[in-house]
């Protein structure tokens, strides 16, 4: 079956614009969560969804940034105002039971 | 806080031979662990889980091991395969919430 989707697969933009990210989770997936990462660094949680609870939002950076899941299917992952700190890979996971996660392909964000 | 650590952050292996990956943790409530590969420019790929009531599981190729008293897991990869080359992390499932290590690059020498 369909994997974990996100889009675009790579973004450049200018420092000060406003970014939206994709996740297509698995289908049926409950579970879905944003992890940055970094060059040569490992995966830094930003958000996680679980059904219709409140998400746990205690991994995001800052104000810039938040993240919808409507449906409870397809995430958007926004980030306002980039900053060149913002450029790394972000990932979107999901996942059935909240504990084994499929991994989408990532997202390349570059500030420029 | 969670810390979950590498013991190295490289290892080359030559073809054929057994590759053993290092991970340490912090927490000792933590109960579920996994492995991921990431090749260069993809997501992390699955390859194995186990739960802190195991403390070994085997699957393809792989053998994941726990040893809660000293807080440490290992990967093991048998007849390592160029196509193994990546980095690996380790993650643990704490409370809510999974901490990944920085990862282990393995680079598999023909």
């Amino acid at each position: 079956g369909a994997g974990v989707s996100q889009s675009p697969s790579n973004k450049v933009t200018e420092k000060g614009k406003d970014v939206e990210l994709r996740c297509d989770p698995i289908s049926g997936h409950t579970a879905l969560y944003w992890y940055r990462q970094s060059l040569g660094q490992g995966l830094e949680f930003l958000i996680y969804f679980q059904g219709n609870s409140a998400p746990d939002k205690s991994g995001l950076p800052s104000d810039r940034f938040s993240a919808e899941r409507t449906g409870g299917s397809v995430s958007t992952l926004t980030i306002q105002r980039t900053q060149q700190e913002d450029s790394a890979v972000y990932l979107c996971a999901s996942s059935l039971d909240g504990a084994k996660q499929y991994f989408g392909p990532g997202t390349r964000l570059t500030v420029t | 806080g969670e810390s979950v650590g590498l013991h190295l952050p490289t290892l080359s292996v030559q073809e054929g031979d057994n590759s053993i990956i290092n991970c340490a943790y912090s927490n000792s409530a933590s109960d579920y662990f996994i492995w991921y590969k990431q090749e260069s420019g993809k997501g992390p790929q699955f390859i194995i889980d186990i739960r802190s009531n195991m403390d070994k599981r085997q699957g393809q190729r792989v053998t994941v091991l726990l040893n809660k008293t000293v807080k440490h897991l290992s990967l093991q990869i048998a007849a390592t395969q160029p196509g193994d080359s990546a980095v690996y992390f380790c993650a643990n499932f704490t409370g809510n919430q999974f901490y990944f290590g920085t990862g282990t690059s393995l680079t598999v020498i023909p």
